[in-house]
């Protein structure tokens, strides 16, 4: 089974990036797609964008585009989320996820990390 | 992007109570849509996938239907456990997009 381990919390300063990892264990990670989801406090669910990495081909929900950048690394199995330019807004706890079945539907998630933008 | 509305935002119920959660794609998604629960401090998990297919280990009680724009989450006997928010997500274009959400809580 598929496991989504995310790097640790951060606290960063308005007009900076924050870069969040997600590392896959226990599956064929380049044939898996990988999305980024953020929660600000309170709030609901975002999606941020995807990557596949066998393609290498990530895409961006409208209000992230220019701002967000993921990656993959096929070596160490592992996804990237950097977020430019932050804001007190981009406050959030940031999850990776996958669908691993063949119809959808992500059921597996990353514990989640949490960003704090606070000068 | 997919616009997503999900009605109604709040909930309250009582255990064993029937309960429908309705949620609107802006344009026909055909039946790729997804349903999770999230408790808080939690990641959201996911009950239904291809708008009516049960993930494995999901209770029975739950249930989805639906195609091309129109989509319901049912819970046929509500129990304590499923004190949750719950939101839909689309997967119909390369460009994903969840509701709002939708907060069940006790009557």
């Amino acid at each position: 089974q598929v496991q989504l381990v995310q790097s640790g919390a951060e606290v960063k300063k308005p007009g900076s990036s924050v870069k969040v990892s997600c590392k896959a264990s226990g599956g064929t990670f380049s044939s898996y797609t990988i999305s980024w989801v953020r929660q600000a406090p309170g709030q609901g669910l975002e999606w941020m964008g995807r990557i596949i990495p066998i393609l290498g081909i990530a895409n961006y929900a409208q209000k992230f585009q220019g701002r967000v950048t993921i990656t993959a690394d096929k070596s160490t199995s592992t996804a990237y989320m950097e977020l430019s330019s932050l804001r007190s807004e981009d406050t959030a706890v940031y999850y990776c996820a996958s669908p691993t079945g063949d119809w959808g539907g992500m059921d597996v998630w990353g514990q989640g990390t949490t960003v704090t933008v606070s000068s | 992007d997919i616009q997503m509305t999900q009605s109604p935002s709040t909930l309250s119920a009582s255990v064993g109570d029937r309960v429908t959660i309705t949620c609107r794609a802006s344009q026909s998604i055909s039946s790729w849509l997804a349903w999770y629960q999230q408790k808080p401090g939690k990641a959201p998990k996911l009950l239904i996938y291809k708008a009516s297919s049960l993930e494995s280990g999901v209770p029975s009680r739950f249930s989805g239907s639906g195609s091309g724009t129109e989509f319901t989450l049912t819970i046929s006997s509500l129990q304590p456990d499923d004190f949750a928010t719950y939101y839909c997500q689309q997967y119909n274009s390369y460009l994903w997009t969840f509701g709002q959400g939708t907060k069940v809580e006790i009557k």
